[in-house]
């Protein structure tokens, strides 16, 4: 099973802020990469797909890059409403597994 | 626009067996997409359950394989999970979500999710 784990755990982030969260891999997925937003009580949303494509309707800020084991999520120029927890999903291989998450609280 | 809604009972006995259903709509369970269930316990992150292809074909992770059904009704453009012998360790949100089709073997990233239904096991 490939194990994720993200950095930070927890980032408190005042609006307009450049926001950096890395997911990193057990064993070289590829570009097999996905990120998802949760916002509390809501079901989580596709931000960005295979590493780094874009997702219609997801604002610009929101970028991705990285590949094999290395993966970087960012949020340029946070606003009020980025406040979620931000998780990471490998497809490369089952099971399919997700990140512990990371949670971005506004300051 | 593609929605999915989840749907089952929101309280199951300790020993019995979990049933949900999600219902799809504004895209066929034919198409050439992954259909998939993710779990989420109460204040913790997320766990894939499982996923089906129209065709009858199955993943399921391998920590629940043992007591995962997940099937798909085409006339109903539906697909179910049933988790059988849940402890208070199953109680969380479920929610049931679709793949892409990302290889030979199984999906990609899942780009639209159901509300989530909340299941709690107790008796």
């Amino acid at each position: 099973e490939i194990v994720l784990t993200q950095s930070p755990d927890f980032q408190s982030v005042t609006p307009k802020e450049k926001v950096t969260i890395t997911c990193r891999a057990s064993q070289s997925i590829g570009s097999s990469l996905h990120w998802y937003q949760q916002k509390p009580d809501q079901s989580p949303k596709l931000l960005i797909k295979y590493a780094s494509q874009s997702i219609s309707g997801v604002p610009s800020r929101f970028s991705g890059s990285g590949s094999g084991t290395d993966f970087t999520l960012t949020i340029n120029s946070l606003e009020a409403e980025d406040a979620a927890t931000y998780y990471c999903h490998q497809s490369s291989s089952l099971p399919i597994t997700f990140g512990p998450g990371t949670k971005v609280d506004i300051k | 626009q593609v929605q999915l809604q989840e749907s089952g009972p929101g309280l199951v006995k300790p020993s019995g067996t979990l049933s949900l259903t999600c219902a799809v709509s504004g895209d066929s369970i034919s198409s050439s997409n992954w259909w998939s269930w993710v779990r989420q316990p109460p204040g913790k992150g997320l766990e894939w359950i499982g996923e089906i292809y129209h065709s009858g074909i199955t993943n399921y992770n391998p920590s629940l394989k043992s007591r995962v059904t997940i099937s798909v009704d085409k006339s109903k453009n539906q697909f179910s999970l049933r988790l059988s012998s849940v402890t208070a360790a199953d109680t969380a949100v479920y929610y049931c979500a679709r793949g892409t089709l990302g290889s030979a073997y199984g999906s990609g990233s899942l780009d639209y999710w159901g509300q989530g239904t909340p299941v709690t096991v107790s008796s």
